[in-house]
């Protein structure tokens, strides 16, 4: 079936530093991934649409200057959480949709925690 | 916009127990719907979906009725293990802006205890 690999599963950084996570599809092509920052006791809120070879599209309230995404090829895309703050803190999950599969397939997530 | 709108948990339940957890949903169109399962320290994982009025999706013992007449699709498994303690989100996808957007529920906790 699809596989979706997200890393690191954990990161802990200092205030003010950058923290780049990646999410890649194992054996498909997905040439759309999606962001989701997850807070506790709550759902899943979409970041952005990262399109392969284009910018990504933002969701309304979030900065796409502090969240950086890049979609530089069909298995790939980045999120690199810029000059992070202790209320980035969070849980982050990318997801890709194989074109043959009706449904979403959800990398392991990723546990920011900014110090 | 659309959205989903499922029961707040926790749930707990006994070992073999019969589980119900409700979700309802808005949506212009005509969406698909899924079940997404997250255990501890994991991401989502699909349990079951259906795609159109009256399908009926299962898996693992787990069934969600898709019903147009009441904008729902509620998780029921007969008989539930301990194995089955995770946070259960219920969510929708539509095609908006070119692709396909998933708006999810915002989760509900079960817990089952031996």
């Amino acid at each position: 079936g699809a596989v979706v690999s997200q890393h690191p599963s954990r990161v802990i950084c200092k205030s003010g530093t950058s923290v780049k996570i990646e999410c890649r599809s194992l054996d498909f092509q997905a040439t759309t991934m999606f962001w989701y920052r997850q807070f506790p006791k709550q759902s899943l809120m979409l970041m952005a649409t990262s399109n392969e070879g284009s910018k990504a599209t933002y969701e309304q309230g979030v900065e796409k200057d502090k969240f950086l995404i890049n979609h530089a090829s069909l298995t790939l895309s980045t999120l690199t959480v810029t000059s992070a703050h202790p209320e980035d803190s969070s849980f982050y999950i990318c997801s890709a949709r194989d074109s043959g599969h009706y449904g979403y397939t959800f990398g392991s997530g990723t546990r920011l925690t900014v110090v | 916009g659309n959205s989903v709108t499922q029961m707040e948990g926790p749930v707990t339940l006994s070992e073999e127990a019969f589980l119900t957890i409700n979700c309802t949903y808005t949506a212009t169109g005509y969406p698909s719907l899924f079940w997404y399962v997250q255990y501890p320290g994991e991401g989502l994982q699909l349990l079951l979906k259906a795609t159109k009025a009256d399908d009926k999706g299962s898996n693992k013992g787990f069934e969600a009725t898709y019903r147009k007449e009441t904008t729902s699709f509620h998780l029921e498994k007969g008989s539930v293990q301990v194995s089955d303690s995770a946070v259960y989100f219920c969510a929708l996808s539509e095609r908006s802006g070119g692709y396909q957007k998933v708006t999810f529920g915002t989760g509900t906790k079960l817990q089952v205890i031996p």
